[in-house]
């Protein structure tokens, strides 16, 4: 069974631009997270997505968003991009409707902003 | 209350020895604890996990430990390998919302030969 894959695994942008991410889950799962890690605030959730649908929200302002598609692939969007976005964008999928429901992560996206 | 600490930062142990990692939360909403291992350069994944309805949960070499009146939990692991070396990381969840998981700050691992 393939693993959560997630493109481009490395970015280089400069300030002001916008990026898009992508993830596409373990077959059959159906949620998908994201995640912002670094080293000074570690792991930090984005946002959750299941069925299409936004279900939970971080704290990170209205430039960081994202989508999911029918087929469960997701795409996070950063738009005016700042120096303290760069990062490792991390994305997990799960099955559904699970009681602490294992999250199987993907390497990440390591984005740069310069 | 969202928030979920973890100490030490980093730990250094001999290889045979046992290694503790120690966590601690605010929010008693939260009632499911995974503790995800990280190697470089890979994304986190699923070592063991705790509900708070039992105080200890072992898995060959890890065992949890979970004491819910004082809102801590802590991972042990036993016989300590140099191949165990990476950043561990605690968390926690609630039934509401299972999959916004919200880690400690993790813990970087050394075992030395």
């Amino acid at each position: 069974k393939a693993g959560v894959t997630q493109t481009p695994r490395y970015l280089i942008k400069t300030r002001g631009q916008q990026v898009t991410l992508s993830c596409s889950p373990i077959s059959g799962h159906r949620s998908v997270s994201w995640y912002q890690q670094t080293p000074g605030q570690g792991l930090q959730f984005l946002f959750e997505y299941f069925s299409e649908t936004q279900r939970n929200k971080g704290n990170f302002p209205g430039r960081f968003s994202g989508r999911q598609f029918s087929n469960s692939r997701s795409e996070m969007n950063v738009s005016t991009l700042e120096l303290g976005d760069s990062a490792l964008y991390l994305c997990a999928s799960s099955l559904p409707w699970s009681i602490g429901n294992e999250q199987f992560f993907g390497p990440g996206t390591r984005l740069t902003v310069l | 209350q969202q928030q979920v600490k973890q100490s030490p930062q980093s730990l250094i142990v001999q290889k045979g020895g046992i290694s503790i990692i120690n966590c601690a939360y605010e929010n008693t909403a939260f009632d499911y604890f995974p503790w995800y291992q990280q190697f470089p350069g890979k994304g986190p994944a699923l070592l063991i996990a705790i509900r708070p309805d039992v105080s200890e949960k072992k898995e060959g070499r890890f065992t949890i430990s979970f004491n819910k009146s004082a809102k801590q939990f802590s991972l042990h692991i036993m016989d300590s390998q140099p191949g165990d070396s990476a950043t561990y990381f605690c968390a926690a969840s609630m039934e509401t919302s299972y999959d916004k998981v919200i880690f400690g700050p993790g813990t970087s691992l050394s075992v030395i030969p």
